[in-house]
């Protein structure tokens, strides 16, 4: 089963607008998530990061939003830039730290 | 901030060959480092978890006597894909932890097996 779900394959979205990506997920005991970008052929880039204690956590052009009871959580990217266009792919820590990804959303921010 | 490499980034080798790939951590100390796997167009699949000092924790469905794993210092862990097969071919892809919250990734090793 999939514990951590990207529904959305692919977001378009013009350039200086607001890029909204989600991310559902069954297990309340995760006890964080992380936001990373990626390009084929390379490794993850970490973005942010949020607790489960928290509700929102901020970074930059990057803000992450948590809603812990509709086991929901959203990464905003404000403006959006053609550089941002990418895979992204939210993650759930489980016991001992292994990660949890969700199945990607491809981003393209077109100018 | 935190770097995680990996080498070789990429590499060719033939059917019943093993490789070794390497996962360093370079500016900080790691306990416990990840390996994934990714198929084309998929997500990045959890393989195992390697532990600085004790044996490799492996996901469900992952060969351990396939996949060997050794963690012989704080920050070196290294995947030995024993006797592969062109159905090994795939992109692998290490990550450390360094404190709460957040886990760094390697740039990745293309293996392709003939």
């Amino acid at each position: 089963d999939q514990q951590v779900k990207q529904n959305s394959p692919s977001l378009s979205v013009q350039e200086g607008r607001i890029s909204i990506l989600n991310c559902d997920y069954t297990n309340s005991m995760f006890d964080y998530f992380l936001w990373y970008k990626k390009y084929p052929a390379e490794g993850p880039t970490f973005l942010i990061s949020i607790s489960s204690i928290k509700d929102k956590n901020e970074d930059g052009r990057f803000t992450v939003f948590l809603n812990k009871s509709a086991k929901h959580l959203s990464l905003h990217i404000v403006p959006s830039q053609p550089g941002d266009s990418a895979v992204y792919f939210c993650a759930a820590s489980a016991a001992g730290g292994k990660l949890i990804f969700g199945q990607g959303t491809e981003l393209s921010v077109k100018p | 901030g935190a770097v995680v490499s990996q080498h070789p980034s990429w590499v060719i080798c033939k059917s019943g060959t093993s490789v070794k790939i390497e996962c360093r951590s370079l500016d900080f100390q790691a306990t416990t480092m990840f390996w994934y796997r990714q198929f084309p167009k998929q997500s990045l699949m959890l393989m195992a978890t390697s532990n600085e000092g004790s044996k490799a924790t492996y996901e469900q469905g992952v060969e351990k006597d396939k996949f060997l794993i050794n963690h012989a210092s704080l920050t070196l862990s290294t995947l030995t894909v024993t006797s592969a097969h062109p159905e090994d071919s795939s992109f692998y892809i290490c990550s450390a932890n360094r404190g709460q919250e957040t886990q760094y990734f390697g740039p990745g090793t293309r293996l392709l097996v003939l």
